[in-house]
């Protein structure tokens, strides 16, 4: 199976700020890579597919990029309905596995 | 918009069969180029892949799972069902169903979007 390592497992940060979120691959998975959002209690949401597409309907602050198996997912401007828990998830090889998440905390 | 509802037992004893559905709405389940499959998540956990199902009947799972998984599909009702065999205190989670994006023939790609509400499933007697 490949493993995906997400980093760091959790940070605090401030409404403004600029995040960013890290996704390794245990081997290459070109640009299949995808990126969600949960927040509490809630289903996962699509927010970034093959590593640097924005799902319509989600906010411009929301950007991807990487390729190979180190991806970045950045929030430019941290909102307050940011704060969630992010997984990155690859679609290169069957299982499909999901990263263990970061979870965006208010400081 | 297309619709995601999972429905099923939110208990089920050890060793039995655990049994849920997916009903689609606002969309058909029987167009080519998705996928339909299971998610789920333990209790204060990350996100496990179970499998997928195309509107042909073609599936692909999880081998951690394949032995005791079996993902069905029924066009003419426009839902698709999960079973999971033998279950045992383990298998408690969140399981969410969703539209996979993956093709039909190749592997590589795909994306999981929309995804139902998820319904909660807790293994105890």
């Amino acid at each position: 199976d490949i493993q995906m390592t997400q980093s760091p497992s959790s940070l605090s940060a401030s409404v403004g700020d600029r995040v960013t979120l890290t996704c390794r691959a245990s081997q290459t998975i070109s640009s299949y890579l995808n990126w969600y959002q949960q927040k509490p209690g809630k289903a996962p949401k699509l927010l970034i597919y093959v590593a640097s597409n924005l799902q319509s309907g989600v906010p411009s602050r929301f950007s991807g990029s990487g390729s190979g198996t180190d991806f970045t997912l950045t929030i430019s401007s941290l909102q307050p309905e940011d704060f969630a828990t992010y997984y990155c998830q690859q679609s290169y090889r069957t299982p499909r596995t999901f990263g263990q998440g970061t979870k965006v905390e208010i400081k | 918009q297309l619709q995601l509802q999972e429905s099923g037992p939110g208990l089920v004893n050890p060793s039995e069969t655990l049994s849920l559905t997916c009903s689609v709405s606002s969309g058909s389940i029987n167009s080519r180029g998705y996928y339909w499959g299971w998610i789920r998540q333990p209790p204060g956990k990350g996100l496990e892949w179970i499998g997928g199902i195309y509107y042909s009947g073609s599936t692909y799972y999880n081998p951690s799972l394949k032995s005791r998984v079996t993902i069905s599909i029924d066009t003419s009702k426009n839902h698709f069902s999960l079973r999971l065999s033998s279950v045992t205190a383990a298998d408690t989670a969140v399981y969410y169903c969703v539209r996979d994006t993956r093709h039909s023939t190749y592997e590589a790609g795909g994306w999981f979007d929309p995804w139902g509400q998820g319904t909660p499933v807790t293994v105890s007697s």
